[in-house]
Order: C-alpha cells, then sequence, then structure tokens
C-alpha cells in the first residue's frame, strides 16, 4: 500500500528565505513521486518528478526535490521564495496498478513581503 | 484553449437533488479520472477509466456513479447529493501508456456546495 505524509498544513515564508515543504512516504514498491502545485481558483499542474533517473530532480519556477530512499523523503525546496509562490503543493505517490496517484494533505505555502 | 475543461465551475443544489459534473479534454488521452478535493485530505480518487468501456470504482465511490461518453467526456454524478458531498471536484488525464510515471493533466476544478 502507498500513502503520503506532507508534514506543515500551513508554511510561512518572507520573500527571499528559503522555501522547504517536507513529504515522506510509504510504498510497498519502488516508488514514483510527484510534486504538483495549486494556485487559488486552478487545477493542479505538475512541479516536477522522481523516475528513478536521478535522485535529485529539478523542476519549474526553480524549484526542485531531492529522493532520499533512506529516509523515505522527497522534500520540496527553493532557494529564494517569491511571492508568486504562494500557492498549495502536493506530494503524490504513484500506485504499481496503471498510475493512479496517492495524494498527501497538501501544504500551503504564504509567502511574505 | 485549456486541454480539460469542466463544467460547471461553481454550483450550488440542495440536499436530494441529482448533479452532474462534465469533464473534456482535448488532449487525446484515453485515461480519466475524478477526484474530490478536502481541505487537509488532499485529493482523493472517485473513479477513474482506462478507455471508454473501462471504468472502475475508486477509494471514495460511495454516493457517486460515472459515465463515459467518448474518449474525450467523462461525467461525474451525485444521485441523491448529500452536505458531506460539499467539496472540490478535479477530473484528470493521463495518457494511455499507463506508466506510473505519466503526468496526470488536472482541469480547473468545480466547486460544489450541497446545503
Amino acid at each position: 500500500a502507498q500513502s503520503v505524509t506532507q508534514l506543515g498544513s500551513h508554511v510561512s515564508v518572507s520573500e527571499g528565505a528559503l522555501v522547504l515543504l517536507r513529504c515522506n512516504y510509504s510504498s510497498s514498491v519502488p516508488p514514483y513521486l510527484f510534486w504538483y502545485v495549486q494556485y487559488p481558483n486552478q487545477g493542479l499542474q505538475l512541479l516536477l518528478k522522481y523516475t528513478s533517473a536521478a535522485t535529485l530532480v529539478k523542476g519549474i519556477n526553480g524549484f526542485e526535490a531531492e529522493f532520499k530512499k533512506s529516509e523515505t523523503s522527497f522534500h520540496l525546496t527553493k532557494p529564494s521564495a517569491h511571492m508568486s509562490d504562494a500557492a498549495e503543493y502536493f506530494c503524490a505517490v504513484s500506485h504499481n496498478a496503471g498510475n493512479m496517484l496517492t495524494f498527501g494533505g497538501g501544504t500551503r505555502l504564504m509567502v511574505k513581503p | 484553449d485549456a486541454d480539460v475543461t469542466q463544467t460547471p465551475r461553481n454550483r450550488i443544489t440542495k440536499t436530494g437533488k441529482r448533479i452532474m459534473l462534465e469533464c473534456s479534454q482535448t488532449k487525446g488521452h484515453d485515461r480519466m479520472y475524478w477526484y474530490r478535493q478536502d481541505p487537509g485530505l488532499g485529493l482523493r480518487l472517485i473513479y477513474y477509466s482506462f478507455d471508454v468501456k473501462d471504468i472502475n470504482k475508486g477509494e471514495i465511490s460511495d454516493g457517486y456513479s460515472v459515465s463515459r461518453q467518448a474518449q474525450a467526456k467523462f461525467s461525474l454524478s451525485l444521485e441523491s447529493a448529500i452536505p458531506n458531498q460539499t467539496a472540490l471536484y478535479f477530473c484528470a488525464t493521463s495518457a494511455v501508456a499507463g506508466r506510473r510515471t505519466d503526468t496526470q493533466y488536472f482541469g480547473p476544478g468545480t466547486r460544489l456546495t450541497v446545503l
């Protein structure tokens, strides 16, 4: 069975500060992991995904995530937050069958000027 | 134009009413999904369809039904709406390959309120 835990339902950072959003997973098979972002009044869009090709994955808008098998983690980072990064972020793990996803509860990122 | 569209975008209804949410896509994908989003719970899968003749229940299908009218259209129905079905509903699609690494593409969502 697969599950995803996102620590911190709300994270607040100042503009220009480091962004760190945490994601831990549980999977009975080698995991494939995704980060999606949801801007206000919009659907989810893919930020980046881990497909086992490389443990450090770079995504759009300056975000990246590192897959750490020993820690069962896939934390999302960005060196310098921008006001436009304010959104809700979801971590997800792909099931063994087809490509259904199990999502974490989401983390709402707030960026203070 | 958006690749995945959902109608309506907002709907307020009363308990016991039948409601249909519609999803259309122009991506040419075979696989389509319906999710609901609740605060703190993320997205949970309601139904999914791998092609027109293949429809499957997801994690939380009770109280919902679906219809895959064509490759491009996938509708979600609430036969008798109840207040705890108040949520944000998303349709998504993915490519026919069905690999675990395939990206899902989401519509803009339908906000449903059941009074």
